[in-house]
Order: C-alpha cells, then structure tokens, then sequence
C-alpha cells in the first residue's frame, strides 16, 4: 500500500535536546512538506523540499533543520533553539508544487511531540 | 485577521441532522481543500475544488469564488463523522497553502 508513514507517534524529550522526526513516503512524489499544528491554529508550514538535495523555509522555519537525501524521506530535527517545540507535527507529500495542476497533499499519521 | 476563517469552531450535532461548516478566505486562489482530521490526527482529503459543487456520498462541498466562500454540508450525519474538518486554500499568487483553525464536529447517537 502507497502513503505516508511517521515515526514515532509520540515522542516525549528533555528541554535543550535536539530531536528528529522521521517521515517516509512511497508514492514517488516529488515534493515534502513538514507542517506543526498547535491547539486553535491552523497548520502552519515549518520546511518543504520540491525536490531531493533542495529545500525551502516556511513561515516558522527557526529552531527546525531538515534534510532531502532521498526522495522518499524527509527526516525533521527539532533543535534546542526552537523556543515552543511541544506541538503537533504533520508530513505531507505530492506529485509537485507548482504549476495548474492544483496537487493534492497526501499527509501522514502525525508524530505529538512533547517537551519536558 | 487570518487569511482563512472557519465557522463554527466547535459544532455538537444528533445523528441524522444536517450538518454546515462554513469556510471564508481573503486572498486570491486557485483551488480549496476540505480536510478531515480524525482524533488520531491523521489527515485526509475530503475534497479540491476551484469552483461549483462536488458531491461524494454524504458529503457536499460548495464554492463561491466572487464570494470567497465554501461550505462542507454533511447529510444525514452519523458518529463516525466525528471529527475536525479543516479548509485550506491554495494562494494563486505564490502557490502556498494556508489552512483555517478547524471546526471540530461531534455528532452524537
């Protein structure tokens, strides 16, 4: 079955300690997306990559770093320098960001990040 | 003010009703999305749409592009329509999506 995994599900770190959320994705699409989802808001775009060896920032990009090696994976590291870590994080994918072809963004399960 | 509105934020229903859930936008865009977010957090794709109506079982979503307005009409609603639903809007300018806060459905038996 093609989709979108994250893991893990939940994940519970020590404030001041980097942490990588994993998301994997099967259906060939080209473009990843990392999104955090706080209580009352809307999903807020934190990086995406259109491409593999290439990403982007979005509107929260401080205190998160992200990789494109494969094209399959999308790994996202919280580091100590995001001030308010402890949210909802969501992977999204889809054939290409661009252009008319208004594309659909698949997501994953989500990964409930805690801080302590 | 954010660029997507939802209404209501919170909407508790008895099985059978018809439920609406109201989506307004300000920006230019190119199409809308209706998400659903189970309890778990997953998300799905309700429908896309860039003007009219799309049907799909129960389901019924509505756009007005001079208006800037959507809707998500749920029919003959059911506990298993428990859930929050999210509009997001694909910005014709830059491309980016912008996502409302959500209006959390509870549907009881």
């Amino acid at each position: 079955d093609g989709g979108i995994t994250q893991s893990p599900k939940y994940l519970f770190r020590k404030e001041g300690q980097n942490v990588t959320l994993s998301c994997e994705q099967n259906l060939n699409h080209d473009a990843m997306y990392w999104y955090r989802q706080d209580p009352g808001q809307g999903l807020r775009l934190i990086y995406y990559s259109q491409i593999v060896n290439d990403f982007q920032k979005g509107d929260i990009a401080e205190g998160y770093s992200v990789s494109r090696e494969k094209k399959e994976s999308f790994p996202l590291t919280v580091t100590s320098a995001q001030k308010n870590p402890t949210a909802f994080y969501l992977c999204a994918s889809s054939r290409t960001t661009g252009g008319y072809l208004y594309n659909e963004q698949f997501f994953g399960p989500g990964t409930r990040l805690t801080v302590l | 003010k954010n660029e997507v509105e939802q209404s209501p934020q919170n909407l508790t229903a008895q099985e059978g009703e018809f439920i609406t859930i109201n989506c307004s936008y300000s920006v230019g865009i190119s199409a809308l999305h209706w998400l659903q977010q189970h309890p778990g957090g997953g998300i799905v794709s309700l429908f896309m749409l860039s003007s009219g109506k799309k049907k799909h079982g129960r389901l019924i979503a509505t756009i007005n592009i001079q208006e800037k307005h959507s809707s998500l009409h749920i029919t003959a609603s059911h506990p298993r329509d428990s859930a929050v639903y999210i509009c997001a809007v694909r910005n014709n300018n830059n491309n980016d999506m912008r996502f409302g806060a959500g209006t959390r459905l509870t549907v009881k038996p």
